[in-house]
């Protein structure tokens, strides 16, 4: 039972325009999101967090909105530049001092200059 | 010390044979993660340490999987008796322990296993 779900495997969007990458989860239990960046051959770099407590948070171009009514939650990176191509994984954590962090399967973002 | 450090990136062995993965977290990080990530998936939690003690196993990490983190700084995993279905890349994580929960972890560069 997947708890994490990023249901479009890829995304191509033209540089300079808008990615948004989509995230629906399951556990109502989750308080914790998180994005994750991935390039081949490298280990996941954290990218931009939100806690339930809020709906929206915003670090230079990358924008995480929270909808806990519906369980989900979107990225949005705004322009969008080549370097941005990446794997990016969703990841969901509950309320304790210790909750494992569940990650989806991932979105492979392709900007296209 | 800028980011969490794994050894060796890349390990070639053959079926039967035992590894063993290093992990080195960022220094003032209690909190220590095994993960493993196969193509096409999200990293899958394998196991956790406060300092020195192991708080939890995944069912995923049967008995031939075992984890230490001796003195509460580096970390290793062994995999006695590797199967060709133990190839993936082995991935730690460390994070603070700041005692309000929601913390983020922060990966290191993986071990990418292969088995023959």
């Amino acid at each position: 039972d997947q708890q994490v779900k990023q249901n479009s495997p890829s995304l191509s969007v033209q540089e300079g325009r808008i990615s948004i990458l989509n995230c629906d989860y399951t556990n109502s239990m989750f308080d914790y999101f998180l994005w994750y960046k991935k390039y081949p051959a490298e280990g996941p770099t954290f990218l931009i967090s939100i806690s339930s407590i809020k709906d929206k948070n915003e670090d230079g171009r990358f924008t995480v909105f929270l909808n806990k009514s519906a369980k989900h939650l979107s990225l949005h990176i705004v322009p969008s530049q080549p370097g941005d191509s990446a794997v990016y994984f969703c990841a969901a954590s509950g309320v304790t001092s210790y909750d494992k962090v569940i990650f989806g399967p991932g979105t492979s973002l392709s900007v296209i200059p | 010390d800028t980011g969490v450090s794994q050894d060796p990136r890349h390990k070639i062995t053959k079926r039967g044979q035992n590894v063993t993965f290093r992990c080195d977290p960022i220094s003032e990080h209690n909190r220590l993660y095994w993960y493993r990530q196969t193509l096409g998936q999200g990293p899958e939690f394998l196991t956790y340490f406060q300092n020195e003690a192991q708080l939890e196993k995944s069912r995923l990490l049967s008995d031939r999987f075992s984890a230490e983190r001796p003195k509460g700084s580096f970390s290793t995993l062994e995999i006695q008796r590797t199967e060709q279905g133990d190839s993936a890349m082995y991935l730690c994580a460390s994070s603070p322990l700041s005692g309000r929960g929601q913390e983020t972890q922060y990966f290191g560069p993986g071990t990418r296993l292969l088995v023959l």
